[in-house]
C-alpha cells in the first residue's frame, strides 16, 4: 500500500483558511488521494479525492504537487465545526482491493476561536 | 445523498451473550460492505469485507468465529458479536460504496456502533 504521513496535530484560527498536508512518496500513478475526516464518536465523514488534478467542492480543495508525492487538503474558512481528526489515504488498487480503506493516524485539526 | 445506516448506534450486553449489529445501505446497492473497528485514541482498524451473497473476507488476526458477518442482501450487511468479553467493547463502523469504478468513488460510512460488554 501506498502509505501516508500527516502531522498529528495541527491549529486552525477560526475562519482562516485551514492547509493539512500529507505525503505520499511511494504512490502508484493510478492510485488516488482520499480525504476523510472524523468527528469525535462518529463515523468518518468523505471530503474529496482526486487522481492529479486539483480539485474542488462545497467543501474543501484538493491540491496535488505534479509529481503525486504529496498533497494539501484545504478548508477555506475554518469553522468550529471543522475541529476533527483528518485522515489523507491512498486507495490501494494492487492485490485484489476490493478499494477498503486503510487508516492511518491522521491529523488532529483543532480550530480555535 | 448516499446514506449508510447503522443499527444500533450504541448496546451494553452482559459478558458471554451475542450482539448483533446491522448496517444499511439506504439508498443504494452494495455488493461489498467493509466493516472497522475503531479503539479508544485510535485509528480505525478493518475487521473483514462483506460480499453479498458469498463469505466475508476477514483481516489477519480477526476471528470468523467470533465476528459473524452475513450480507443477506444488496443493501443490508450485519455483524454478529459471539460470546462477547469486556475486550470487545470497541466502537464499530461499517461502510459501503454507492457503485461505478472501485478506485474513484468514495465510501460511505456509517454512524458507528459504540459495544460496551460488561
Amino acid at each position: 500500500d501506498a502509505k501516508t504521513t500527516q502531522p498529528p496535530s495541527m491549529d486552525c484560527a477560526e475562519g482562516r483558511a485551514a492547509n493539512l498536508p500529507c505525503n505520499h512518496s511511494t504512490i502508484s500513478g493510478n492510485e488516488y488521494v482520499y480525504w476523510y475526516r472524523q468527528i469525535h464518536s462518529q463515523g468518518p465523514q468523505y471530503i474529496i479525492h482526486g487522481l492529479k488534478n486539483n480539485e474542488t467542492n462545497e467543501m474543501a480543495s484538493l491540491i496535488i504537487t505534479e509529481d503525486r508525492k504529496s498533497s494539501t487538503l484545504i478548508l477555506p474558512h475554518a469553522t468550529l465545526r471543522d475541529t476533527a481528526v483528518y485522515y489523507c489515504i491512498v486507495i490501494t488498487v494492487y492485490g485484489g482491493s476490493q478499494g477498503n480503506l486503510i487508516f492511518g493516524k491522521g491529523t488532529k485539526l483543532s480550530v480555535k476561536p | 445523498g448516499a446514506v449508510v445506516s447503522q443499527h444500533p448506534s450504541w448496546v451494553i450486553c452482559k459478558s458471554g451473550t451475542s450482539v448483533k449489529i446491522e448496517c444499511r445501505s439506504l439508498d443504494f446497492q452494495a455488493t461489498t460492505m467493509f466493516w472497522y473497528r475503531q479503539f479508544p485514541k485510535q485509528s480505525l482498524m478493518l475487521m473483514a469485507t462483506s460480499n453479498e451473497g458469498s463469505k466475508a473476507t476477514y483481516e489477519q488476526g480477526v476471528e470468523k468465529d467470533k465476528f459473524l458477518i452475513n450480507h443477506a442482501s444488496l443493501t443490508l450487511s450485519t455483524l454478529t458479536v459471539t460470546s462477547a468479553h469486556p475486550e470487545d467493547s470497541s466502537f464499530y463502523i461499517c461502510s459501503a460504496r454507492m457503485g461505478g469504478e472501485v478506485y474513484n468513488s468514495p465510501l460511505h460510512f456509517g454512524n458507528g456502533t459504540r459495544l460496551t460488554v460488561t
